[in-house]
């Protein structure tokens, strides 16, 4: 069976720090490995995704995740963090089944981030 | 490309009265849909998986009764409150999938208030 955990229910940072969010799955199978954005009352953004190859992967809005299987971590970053980055960030695995269908996304618990000026 | 909408964005109703909700996809056809209930500070659980023609598969401790889907169409599946109750209010959140392998996009989620 998949977990998800993301440490850190809440992170704050300032507008241009890094922005660090972190990941952590358990998985017996090769992971696909997601992160979600949230803005307050709207659905899930699909922000960057990682599937096979490379192990870096970058996304959208200037976001990046490195896949470190010996971690088996999956932690988001931006160099630099906007006022519009606020928002809540869920991290996601699921697996290719038997028969080469996905298998469901199993989320972590989220992580509300809050940027101050 | 990729876009799935939910009506209604929100929706008030008495208790023991019906809702339902609609998901599509915009763009694409979908293969699979799936409902999300998510509980304020919660993350997302997954309800059911529904494939186009086919009957939902019901996640353990979700009332299929309570619970209706129907995904009649590859662009269209409905989630249906039955007899809804304060306990039933919720954001639900729809997703959709082309293939067996692609990424799952999501609607923008549908706030229930059950008075």
């Amino acid at each position: 069976a998949q977990s998800v955990t993301q440490l850190g229910s809440h992170v704050s940072v300032s507008e241009g720090a890094l922005v660090l969010l972190r990941c952590n799955y358990s998985s017996s199978v090769p992971p696909y490995l997601f992160w979600y954005v949230q803005y307050p009352n709207q659905g899930l953004q699909l922000l960057l995704k990682y599937t096979t190859g490379a192990t870096l992967v970058k996304g959208i809005n200037g976001f990046e995740a490195e896949f470190k299987k010996s971690e088996t971590s999956f932690h988001l970053t931006k160099p630099s963090a906007h006022m519009s980055d606020a928002a809540e960030y869920f991290c996601a695995v699921s697996t290719l089944l038997h028969g080469g269908s996905q298998g469901n996304l199993i989320f972590g618990k989220g992580t509300k981030l809050s940027v101050k000026p | 490309g990729a876009v799935v909408s939910q009506h209604p964005s929100r929706v008030i109703c008495k208790s023991g009265t019906s809702v339902k909700i609609e998901c599509r996809s915009l763009d694409f056809q979908a293969t699979t849909m799936f409902w999300y209930r998510q509980f304020p500070k919660k993350s997302l659980m997954l309800m059911a998986t529904s494939n186009e023609g086919s009957k939902a598969t019901y996640e353990q401790g979700v009332e299929k009764d309570k619970f209706l889907i129907n995904h009649a169409s590859l662009t269209l599946s409905t989630l249906t409150v039955t007899s809804a109750h304060p306990e039933d209010s919720s954001f639900y959140i729809c997703s959709a999938r082309v293939g067996y392998t692609d990424t799952q996009y999501f609607g923008p989620g549908t706030r229930l208030t059950v008075l």
